[in-house]
This record gives structure tokens, C-alpha cells and sequence, in this order.
């Protein structure tokens, strides 16, 4: 059975900061692996996917690499801003996406 | 990206009510859905697979009778929470892949639910 891990569970930091969040999964059959973002009382915003094949993606100042061999996968946040403040959730594809246990970020002025 | 719609996005009904969430995807053709719940300050918890024309696969430990799943064409999903109860109370959102391509998954806008 598929578990996805996040560490840390929430992280609070002064904008500016580079952040490191981390996910790990069990099994590393996946198809691909997706980074979202949630904010409170909302909906999911997809933030970068990479394929099983690759190794990172960018997005502005967004980076996720992928080890899939190890199991696990990493977002970067550079230089971080309030509006940053979030929920973070890797979710990996094997025939159905299977979700982290999140990381909530809160970056502060 | 591709759009899923999901509709409504917050509801209240009573206890012993049943309720009913619908899934749309507005841009491609879906045969398969997934039905998330969520509660408070905790990830997305898999309940179902929705599958087009055929029945839903559920998650270990999820009530069958309790959230009925129809897939009746390709774009259009709903949920069916019966008998609802408040420990029912949650956020449910749905998702479906892109069938081709990156099968990347696009999400609902989420459902909140309140059973009093």
C-alpha cells in the first residue's frame, strides 16, 4: 500500500527565507508526482508535476526534483513571500492519486 | 489546464437527509474519477474510484451504501452522501486525470458539507 509522507508537518518563517519541503513515498511504481497548494477552506491549485521519468521542474520560484529510486521528491520555495502562506501537498500517481500529509506554511513579514 | 467543476460548493442539510455533489469535467472526457474527503487540518483521504459506466471501486474502510457513486457519462460524476449524519460534516472534492498527455490530475473546487 502506497504512504506519502511530509516533513515538515508546518514550518513558520520570515519572508525572504528559502524553503525546503520534503515528501516521501513507499512505492516507487508512479506514473508521476504532483505538488499543490491549499489554501484554508479551499480548493486544490496545482503547482508543478513531473513525470516518473524526470528528474526536477520549474516554475518561477518553484523547483520540485524527483528521486523516484529512493522515494522521495523536494519543493523549493526561493525567496519567500507572505502570499506563499499555504498548505502544501505532494500527491503521487499510481492509478489514483495518493496524497502526503501536508506541510503548512507560514511565511511571516 | 483542463477544468473540473464541482457543484455546490457548500451545503447544509439536516440529519437523515441525503445529499448529493456533482463532478464535471468541462473540457475533456473523464472515464475515470476520484472522490476525496477531507477533514479539518488533515491531507485528502482517497474514498472512491469512480469508473464510467461500470461500478465504483472503493477505498478500504469506506461505507458503499453509505456514498453512492454514479459515473453515467464521461464528463459528469456525483456523490451521494445518504442518511447523512454530522460526523459526516467534511469536505469532499473530486478529481479527474487528463487521459492523455502527462495524465496530470485537475480538481473540483471542493464541497462543504454540514449536517445539523
Amino acid at each position: 500500500k502506497q504512504e506519502v509522507t511530509q516533513i515538515p508537518a508546518a514550518l513558520s518563517v520570515p519572508e525572504g527565507e528559502n524553503l525546503v519541503l520534503n515528501c516521501s513515498f513507499t512505492d516507487s511504481a508512479i506514473y508521476n508526482l504532483q505538488w499543490f497548494r491549499q489554501d484554508p477552506g479551499k480548493g486544490l491549485t496545482s503547482l508543478l508535476l513531473i513525470q516518473s521519468s524526470q528528474r526536477e521542474q520549474t516554475s518561477g520560484r518553484l523547483n520540485a526534483s524527483l528521486d523516484k529510486s529512493s522515494g522521495r521528491s523536494t519543493l523549493y520555495i526561493a525567496a519567500s513571500q507572505p502570499g506563499d502562506s499555504a498548505t502544501y501537498l505532494c500527491a503521487v500517481n499510481t492509478d489514483k492519486l495518493i496524497f502526503g500529509t501536508g506541510t503548512r506554511l507560514q511565511v511571516f513579514p | 489546464g483542463a477544468v473540473v467543476s464541482q457543484h455546490p460548493s457548500w451545503v447544509i442539510c439536516k440529519s437523515g437527509t441525503s445529499v448529493k455533489i456533482e463532478c464535471r469535467s468541462l473540457d475533456f472526457q473523464a472515464t475515470t474519477m476520484f472522490w476525496y474527503r477531507q477533514f479539518p487540518k488533515q491531507s485528502l483521504m482517497l474514498m472512491a474510484t469512480s469508473n464510467e459506466g461500470s461500478k465504483a471501486t472503493y477505498e478500504q474502510g469506506v461505507e458503499k451504501d453509505k456514498f453512492l457513486i454514479n459515473h453515467a457519462s464521461l464528463t459528469l460524476s456525483t456523490l451521494t452522501v445518504t442518511s447523512a449524519h454530522p460526523e459526516d460534516s467534511s469536505f469532499y472534492i473530486c478529481s479527474a486525470i487528463l487521459p492523455e498527455g502527462h495524465f496530470e490530475a485537475f480538481f473540483g473546487q471542493g464541497t462543504r458539507l454540514t449536517v445539523v
